[in-house]
């Protein structure tokens, strides 16, 4: 079945840093895929998302590219602030039908002052 | 445009007793999903409906779970006799058509504690 992979974390960086959580999937057909983004307490937020391979999601200063050959929805932002300290999920939704979403473990983002 | 609306937010039961947790997808969404988040674990699908019907259970136990989406009202995700394994965080989501390109807008979840 599907299934997505990825980075452990915690992720601690300090601000200002170059930011890489990386994401692969197992999936039959052309998936879409997405990450989210859960702070302490809430819900999921959309981040970005990229429903075709070489598709470009970005939002936030975040972006991710779909590569089809690597199978990789690779998580980026030249420059994080504290504020982006959260959990970080990436998702797919298989490419047929309906859109269930198949999520990665999260990847929890520490950035201190 | 009111998000989608989950209640209650946080919910406590004792061993043996019902849960009831409660969905109001976003305005003009006839899609909705419910997922559990266990601790220190990704999301897990459970059930996906829409109006008066269910399309995929596939993720949801077959004993003691239970879920409805009414024609008026909110969706409704039962839970009977509960254990303590079910202490976790339910999710619901709503999207507008269903499709597999579609994004899914998520309420602040419902934080179920068993005794």
């Amino acid at each position: 079945g599907d299934s997505v992979t990825q980075m452990e974390g915690p992720v601690t960086l300090s601000e200002e840093a170059f930011l890489t959580i990386n994401c692969t999937y197992t999936a039959t057909g052309y998936p879409s895929l997405f990450w989210y983004v859960q702070y302490p307490g809430e819900g999921l937020q959309l981040l970005l998302k990229a429903t075709k391979a070489d598709d470009k999601g970005s939002n936030k200063g975040f972006e991710a590219t779909y590569r089809k050959e690597t199978t990789s929805f690779h998580l980026e932002k030249g420059s994080v602030q504290v504020s982006d300290s959260a959990v970080y999920f990436c998702a797919l939704s298989e490419g047929s039908g309906y859109s269930t979403l198949t999520f990665g473990k999260g990847t929890m983002l520490l950035v201190s002052p | 445009n009111a998000g989608v609306m989950q209640n209650p937010r946080h919910l406590v039961r004792r061993r043996g007793q019902e849960a009831r947790l409660r969905c109001s997808p976003m305005k003009g969404h006839s899609h909705v999903y419910w997922y559990r988040q266990l601790p220190e674990e990704g999301l897990k699908f459970m059930v996906y409906l829409q109006k008066e019907n269910i399309i995929d259970e596939s993720g949801m136990p077959k004993e003691r779970f239970s879920a409805e989406f009414p024609k008026e009202g909110p969706s409704i995700l039962r839970i009977q006799q509960v254990v303590r394994g079910d202490s976790a965080a339910y999710f619901c989501a709503s999207s507008p058509f269903g499709q597999y390109t579609d994004t899914q807008y998520f309420g602040p979840g419902t934080r179920l504690t068993v005794l």
